[in-house]
């Protein structure tokens, strides 16, 4: 256990709403990363963040915004969602401390967009 | 770019038995790190071994371990005396060392364990 919550775990909304995701770490991994999983796609980088308010763009990032104004929340926003964007979404934390490279995955958003 | 290839999307074993998960890759980095994750129905993502390619020896966790060939861009899975609690979606991952924070995943493969 890596301590990672998301919020929520599900969530329905329509088309062209804002939507905000949670990922919550206990602790104080510097990185923190956003992927999405879609069938036949495997899991793929939408941003991530290597601390406060420093973040990155990912393969993904189309249409979507992360803030990250405390080490322990990293946000995705959808800015307006659209059914494409349906997916579940895992937020992943890599202790910086540690050269192997590994990341760890939070228990996953299932966000469904109609 | 690098990609991963699994091309097996589906699999199936006896329990107590023994299966090997194929994975090839493509890099033009000589120092890189490869992973196996387990997503198991909960759909949590699960990390099951990891390789470092400057490391010869194949890593091993218990029942599992793996036959990383570097020259041959393969890295396999080998599960050994498998278990119900085997059966999940398996995904080999890699990670370059120069400077990209992604993860790179290959699409899957479905484990099925067969009582």
């Amino acid at each position: 256990d890596a301590g990672i919550t998301q919020s929520p775990r599900h969530k329905v909304t329509e088309t062209g709403t804002p939507v905000t995701l949670r990922c919550h770490q206990t602790e104080n991994h510097r990185y923190m990363y956003w992927y999405r999983q879609d069938p036949g796609h495997g899991l793929r980088l939408i941003h991530y963040s290597y601390g406060v308010k420093d973040t990155d763009k990912g393969e993904v990032s189309d249409g979507y915004s992360v803030s990250r104004s405390k080490t322990e929340d990293f946000l995705l926003t959808l800015e307006s969602a659209t059914s494409s964007q349906t997916s579940v979404y895992f937020c992943a934390i890599r202790p910086g401390f540690s050269y192997q490279e590994t990341q760890y995955f939070g228990p996953g958003t299932r966000l469904l967009v109609l | 770019a690098q990609t991963v290839t699994q091309s097996q999307p589906e699999m199936s074993v006896q329990e107590a038995e023994t299966v090997t998960l194929s994975c090839t890759y493509d890099t033009s980095e000589s120092d890189y790190y490869l992973f196996w994750y387990k997503q198991p129905p909960s759909r949590q993502m699960i990390l099951v071994i990891r390789q470092e390619a400057y490391k010869q020896q194949n890593a091993t966790e218990n029942r599992f371990s793996v036959n990383f060939q570097k020259a041959a861009k393969s890295f396999s899975l080998k599960i050994s005396d498998s278990q119900l609690g085997d059966a999940a979606m398996y995904f080999c991952a890699y990670k370059g060392q120069g400077g990209s924070e992604k993860l790179v995943f290959g699409k899957g493969t479905k484990l099925t364990v067969n009582p």
